[in-house]
């Protein structure tokens, strides 16, 4: 069982390139979650996906759009880099959403993205 | 809106003694509270939910507390072994649903 899977593990962009992180599970989850890390401010929820076809905006969406393509993948696109979009990305996902049982997240390893 | 409070203060102890790690938070008292650790260049994992109703929950050598009354729990981790060293994340649900908002953070350093 892979898990969460995210690609690309690094990646470099000029300010104004686009690119788009991709990520998947494997564990049937219905809900799943983009999160940037930035020293000393902990995670923030950029979008998140409760279900398959929706899709809501999170703490600090501005500049970011998501796609859920499938239940197994949620993509985050950059479409304008700038470098304060420079930080450590990560995808989660739940098995349910709206307080069930089962709420605890499940991280993929991470993508580390420099703007300059 | 709700805010989380972690000693971004570095622990450090020996190894064989007990750790305690707090995480306060300053509204309103969440449905649970969740830990995660997390190890350099991984991503968070999964240790230990608490409901509020729950005053203590406890896993192996991990013991988490629920005080509303203090908007506070608290994370120990008994018999530390420098393999426990990791930074560890307090999380809770905030603005509806399963919506996490996570702490900064406290990296514990366990010595032999």
């Amino acid at each position: 069982n892979a898990g969460v899977t995210q690609t690309p593990k690094f990646q470099v962009l000029k300010t104004g390139q686009s690119m788009t992180l991709q990520c998947a599970q494997d564990m049937n989850h219905n809900s799943m979650y983009w999160y940037r890390q930035d020293p000393g401010m902990g995670l923030r929820l950029i979008y998140y996906s409760a279900s398959e076809g929706t899709t809501d905006k999170g703490e600090v969406p501005n500049g970011y759009n998501v796609s859920r393509l499938n239940k197994r993948e949620f993509s985050l696109r950059l479409e304008s880099a700038a470098p304060s979009q420079t930080s450590v990305y990560f995808c989660a996902s739940s098995e349910a959403f709206g307080g069930g049982a089962n709420e605890k997240l499940f991280f993929g390893s991470g993508t580390q993205l420099s703007v300059l | 809106s709700q805010k989380i409070e972690q000693n971004s203060e570095a622990l450090n102890i020996q190894e064989g003694k007990t750790a305690t790690l707090t995480c306060n938070y300053t509204n309103y008292s969440p449905a649970y509270l969740q830990w995660y650790r997390q190890d350099p260049g991984r991503g968070p994992v999964f240790l230990l939910l608490i409901r509020e109703n729950e005053k203590e929950k406890r896993k192996e050598r991990l013991k988490v507390t629920f005080d509303t009354t203090l908007k506070q729990s608290l994370f120990h981790i008994t018999a530390s072994q420098p393999a426990d060293s990791a930074t560890y994340l307090c999380a809770l649900p905030s603005g509806g649903y399963n919506k996490l908002i996570f702490g900064a953070g406290t990296r514990l350093a366990v010595h032999p």
